[in-house]
């Protein structure tokens, strides 16, 4: 059906709030991961969601980033009290592991500014 | 760890010109994947083109090739007939070939420039 939705589109906070974000990968795909973008930058990784495998926390920036994911369906990333280099371009992709090269398809992004 | 490197921030091209992209990579893997994912103000990642490091063939998509120099670890995109939808942030991506570690990893990015 449709491709990765993301919402909210943008969301502005202030400082040492809480935010989350919301990801709803394409359906059938088992692999989601989220990637960070600052202003006119490449996207860094932050985590990894595979089946019902244990995540790959290895790109989350500090323990005040964390995301979880029920099964195969919607995943949230949430930042607890949020700093202003937390300002960026949130990115969620899915991907269908099970094909030679499986590509991973975007969200628009949820544009984060933190004041 | 691996690295990405795209050494263009800004590039332009007229109308119906071709105009190459460059992207070099670190690894000490044999065997990987490169990307190059086009991104429009919209911030939607496409997918422009991939290649596997194995294929000797260099891959191609209509108006889009690439010329993969796996010794050199260099991996450039070509545009073709360029078009005004053309215009975008251009990203070069690696990933690895196997099931662990399926993450991307980036390049900075290249802003395309496409002139009337």
């Amino acid at each position: 059906g449709a491709g990765v939705s993301q919402s909210p589109s943008n969301k502005v906070t202030e400082k040492g709030k809480d935010v989350e974000l919301r990801c709803d990968p394409i359906s059938g795909h088992t692999a989601l991961y989220w990637y960070r973008q600052r202003l006119g930058q490449g996207l860094e990784f932050l985590i990894y969601f595979q089946g019902n495998s244990a995540p790959d926390k290895s790109g989350l920036p500090s323990d005040r980033f964390s995301a979880e994911r029920t099964g195969e369906s919607v995943s949230t990333l949430t930042i607890q009290r949020t700093q202003q280099e937390d300002s960026a371009v949130y990115l969620c992709a899915s991907s269908s592991p099970g094909l030679a090269v499986d590509t991973q398809y975007f969200g628009p992004g949820t544009r984060l500014t933190v004041l | 760890a691996q690295t990405v490197t795209q050494s263009q921030p800004e590039m332009s091209v007229q109308e119906a010109e071709t105009v190459t992209l460059s992207c070099t990579y670190d690894t000490s893997e044999s065997d990987y994947y490169l990307f190059w994912y086009k991104q429009p103000p919209s911030r939607q990642m496409i997918l422009v083109i991939r290649q596997e490091a194995y294929k000797q063939q260099n891959a191609t998509e209509n108006r889009f090739s690439v010329n993969f120099q796996k010794a050199a670890k260099s991996f450039s995109l070509k545009i073709s007939d360029s078009q005004l939808g053309d215009a975008a942030m251009y990203f070069c991506a690696y990933r690895r070939a196997y099931n662990a570690g399926n993450m991307l990893t980036f390049g900075g990015g290249t802003r395309l420039m496409v002139k009337p």
